[in-house]
């Protein structure tokens, strides 16, 4: 079974930094492309990056290319989302997903559980 | 604002069918196709069409999508409580150089 599995909540102060982690399971995590996607409460989901375990190849979307840093550690089949200069406006949920080739158009199958972070003094 | 137009929240009554749209533009939908995500509560979303009308193995064939120009649509038919749900469209944008969600639609079964 493919499966993505993210680290546990967080609490952080304003002007922080964390790193949440996504580890896969069930496939060649070097095959597929490895994306984020932030989704704040009551709000729709934001691409936010894309990392190629393979090559460590990174795309950012512009919106959070200043604030993120994507990388993998192939040894152990995991990805990471590191944030800095937290603000209480990036209270959210992470998502990680392996985004599944199709060609014109890929898509996020599966999705990790989610990791919430909360920024608050 | 999200480059893909959604509908923000649709009802309907059991049994009935539903359709959620999704706007878009030349540099997404009307270039590439589009995926269908549900995301029920408390739960992470979940791909539900693929590459504009594809349903992956063990999605309901009550689910149905299609596409036409810069606008693509999700029906539901036979509408079930268990349907409670927000549902995001998806495709790649040229200007952002990635993929783009939909707002997302609240649909909820009366």
């Amino acid at each position: 079974e493919v499966q993505l599995v993210q680290s546990g909540a967080e609490v952080k102060e304003p002007g922080q930094s964390l790193k949440i982690s996504c580890k896969a399971s069930g496939y060649r995590f070097t095959d597929f492309w490895i994306g984020w996607v932030r989704q704040r409460a009551d709000k729709g989901l934001e691409w936010m990056g894309l990392i190629y375990p393979g090559d460590s190849e990174t795309r950012y979307s512009p919106s959070f290319q200043d604030q993120i840093t994507i990388s993998v550690d192939k040894s152990i089949n995991t990805a990471y989302l590191q944030l800095t200069s937290l603000e209480p406006s990036d209270t959210a949920i992470y998502y990680c997903a392996r985004e599944v080739p199709g060609g014109d158009v890929d898509w996020f199958d599966p999705w990790g559980q989610g990791t919430l972070v909360t920024v608050s003094s | 604002q999200s480059l893909l137009t959604q509908p923000p929240s649709l009802s309907e009554a059991p049994r009935q069918r539903v359709t959620i749209s999704c706007s878009g533009s030349s540099s997404n939908i009307g270039s590439y196709p589009v995926n269908w995500y549900q995301q029920l509560p408390g739960k992470a979303p979940k791909v539900l069409i693929y590459y504009d009308d594809m349903l992956p193995s063990g999605v309901s064939d009550r689910f149905s999508g299609s596409k036409s120009g810069t606008s693509a649509s999700l029906a539901i038919s036979g509408l079930q409580s268990e349907d409670e749900a927000h549902y995001y469209c998806a495709s790649w944008d040229d200007s952002l150089n990635g993929p783009v969600f939909g707002g997302g639609t609240k649909l909820t079964v009366l």
